[in-house]
């Protein structure tokens, strides 16, 4: 089943922990990102990688690093820089056609 | 960042209704224009398309229409049922833009049986 699945659905994170978001999709597209969704808000750009090996940071950066090692994955990992990590993260992919497809999410929380 | 607003951040309509959900964008460059649905907990999904090139496009009950001149573009459900509820985003990018979609708020819809 083609797609792009996120792991794990809900997560928590102790104050001052690192935690890692997995993403990986068998689309074979080449873009890849991540975006985070306060309550009541639209979706934010945190990252995005056009090409294995390269990134760009996107508007809410700071807090957060990914790596691009292989074109199916992409994770995320939310760092104790984040001050304020409590959110719905989504991962979503594009190929040529430009539309993005998008994973379940993942629900971070911090305890 | 991009400026991609909905004029409305909610919109309750009767079953059987047809809704109109408004979306603005402020980048003249933008070429491709994308609405998704997303369902209360889970990752937006793709419902219908539009390129610059083309002023509407339908799908099976959705009419997309573009508006380059005023930068308006608008999401038409006919015969809204329950399970339209969900809230609604226009997403827009440019090809120099490196890919990336530019979200707006987003709009609520509420089905009312």
């Amino acid at each position: 089943d083609g797609g792009i699945t996120q792991s794990p659905k809900y997560l928590f994170r102790k104050e001052g922990q690192n935690v890692t978001l997995s993403c990986e999709q068998n689309l074979n597209h080449d873009a890849m990102y991540w975006y985070r969704q306060d309550p009541g808000q639209g979706l934010r750009l945190i990252y995005y990688s056009q090409i294995v090996n390269d990134f760009q940071k996107g508007d809410i950066a700071e807090g957060y690093s990914v790596s691009r090692e292989k074109k199916e994955s992409f994770p995320l990992t939310v760092t104790s820089a984040q001050k304020n990590p409590t959110a719905f993260y989504l991962c979503a992919s594009s190929g040529q056609g430009r539309r993005a497809f998008f994973g379940q999410g993942t629900r971070l929380t911090v305890v | 960042g991009e400026n991609v607003g909905l004029h409305l951040p909610t919109l309750s309509v009767q079953e059987g209704d047809n809704s109109i959900i408004n979306c603005a964008y402020s980048n003249s460059a933008s070429d491709y224009f994308i609405w998704y649905k997303q369902e209360s907990g889970k990752g937006p999904q793709f419902i219908i398309d539009i390129r610059s090139n083309m002023d509407k496009r339908q799908g099976q009950r959705v009419t997309v229409l573009l508006n380059k001149t005023v930068k308006h573009l608008s999401l038409q459900i006919a015969a809204t049922q329950p399970g339209d509820s969900a809230v609604y985003f226009c997403a827009e990018t440019h090809q120099t833009g490196a890919n990336n979609l530019f979200f707006g708020t987003g709009t609520r819809l509420t089905v009312i049986p």
